[in-house]
């Protein structure tokens, strides 16, 4: 059974802070990395993909990516309180077509 | 649009009769999921499907069933409901398990 793990939260932030979630992975053969956000209530929707060592950035979301330390974070800057949603880790598991999530990491942010 | 729908969005039910909660997508896509959502236990893949006729088992299969006779469909059948599957279902759909995963708005179901 391939994991992904997530810290568990929730976590509390004021409005303006870095936001940072954090990721583990077991699978050494996963090429490729997603975070989710979803709102309560609502579905989950794509916010960051990674496949490469290193940081991408979009906007206010930077997603960094260790391979070697099987590892994978998302960082939130100038959150704002539409920020506050559970951030969910999803990791395709090499070798078969399974997608597997994280339980999910419940951000709010603080006005 | 592009969207994946799902029906019923709401159900009630009792153990042992059997349901089929629906899924479609209008976007092409070769990949469709199934997850069920719990608290505590994050989202869980029950079944996905790489193409039409081909299904495999996800995490959590047990006590399901699915079929893909058309690409854009994807319904997930419960044959003998029981209490333990009260859950907040999705059905998902994407151009691969590496693509983004579109969501469906969610059916939440309670077994009786």
């Amino acid at each position: 059974q391939k994991e992904v793990e997530q810290n568990s939260g929730p976590l509390s932030v004021p409005e303006g802070a870095i936001a940072s979630l954090n990721c583990t992975y077991s699978d050494r053969v996963s090429q490729s990395f997603f975070w989710y956000r979803q709102y309560s209530g609502k579905s989950p929707e794509l916010i960051m993909s990674i496949y490469s060592n290193g940081d991408k950035e979009d906007g206010r979301f930077t997603a960094q990516l260790n391979k070697a330390s099987q590892y994978v974070s998302l960082l939130i800057r100038d959150s704002q309180p539409s920020d506050s949603a559970t951030y969910l880790c999803a990791v395709p598991q090499g070798g078969s077509e399974k997608l597997v999530f994280g339980k999910g990491t419940k951000l709010t942010v603080n006005p | 649009e592009a969207q994946v729908t799902q029906n019923p969005r709401y159900l009630i039910t009792v153990t042992g009769k059997k349901l089929t909660v629906t899924c479609s997508q209008n976007m092409n896509h070769e990949y469709m999921s199934w997850y069920r959502q719990d608290p505590g236990l994050g989202l869980r893949q029950i079944y996905y499907s790489m193409n039409v006729e081909v299904t495999d088992k996800g995490d959590v299969p047990e006590g399901y069933k699915v079929s893909r006779k058309e690409k854009r469909n994807f319904p997930l059948i419960l044959e003998s409901p029981s209490p333990n599957q009260t859950s907040l279902y999705f059905c998902a759909s994407a151009s691969g398990p590496e693509g983004t995963q579109y969501f469906g708005p969610g059916t939440r179901l309670l077994v009786l």
